[in-house]
């Protein structure tokens, strides 16, 4: 069955850089799109952006561009999210979620990851 | 950027009501709309995808229309299961915003 586990909660101070791990399984990884999707305590849903894991192409929004970094493993299956120059307002939980592929929606999640940010 | 609304934020019904969640976009997005239910804690799963595709499991008293700017969600008879939040999505161009939210509660 497909499934993507992500890497555990951190806590880190204000200008410091997160990587946050997406490990895949039960597909190929190289078949669908993964995307990034963040949701700070208590709000909605923001896309940050997504990999293309054959290619290890990437789109990145706009608001985190500069900021932002994915990356992909396509020995072990894995996708990588790194959000750099941290603030505050960063605090969240992070997802990786797959790209069902007839449409851009996201079939499959992973369980999600806390981020802390605070001095 | 393309910019979601969606109402209400919040909705009170009780088991076996018909409820409609909408949203609309800020510009034409054609079909380009997805919907996703959240629980507390969890990750959200996706129930329409394309404005009016049912994601496979979802049962069927999940449904979505519209095409242009807006969009509608409805759940025809409420079952206790399906108290939530629930986001629209628009995937018609970068960067994918979600709507608000609407948190579904017991009346």
């Amino acid at each position: 069955q497909v499934q993507l586990v992500q890497s555990g909660a951190e806590v880190k101070k204000p200008g410091a850089s997160v990587i946050v791990s997406c490990k895949t399984s039960g597909y190929t990884f190289t078949g669908y799109y993964l995307h990034w999707v963040r949701q700070a305590p208590g709000h909605g849903l923001e896309w940050l952006g997504w990999i293309n894991p054959s290619s290890g192409s990437t789109i990145y929004a706009q608001n985190f561009e500069g900021r932002v970094t994915m990356t992909r493993d396509t020995s072990i299956s894995t996708a990588y999210m790194e959000l750099s120059s941290l603030r505050p307002d960063d605090t969240a939980v992070y997802f990786c979620a797959r790209d069902i592929k007839v449409t851009t929606s996201f079939d499959f999640w992973g369980q999600g990851t806390l981020i802390t940010v605070s001095s | 950027d393309i910019q979601m609304t969606q109402s209400p934020a919040s909705l009170s019904a009780s088991v076996g009501d018909r409820v409609t969640i909408t949203c609309r976009a800020s510009q034409s997005i054609r079909s380009s709309v997805n919907w996703y239910q959240q629980k507390p804690g969890n990750a959200p799963k996706l129930l329409i995808y394309a404005a009016t595709n049912l994601h496979r499991g979802v049962p069927s008293r999940f449904s979505g229309s519209g095409s242009g700017t807006d969009f509608t969600l409805t759940i025809s008879s409420l079952q206790p299961e399906d108290f939530a939040s629930y986001y629209c999505q628009q995937s018609y161009s970068t960067p994918y915003p979600f709507g608000q939210g609407t948190k579904l509660e017991i009346k």
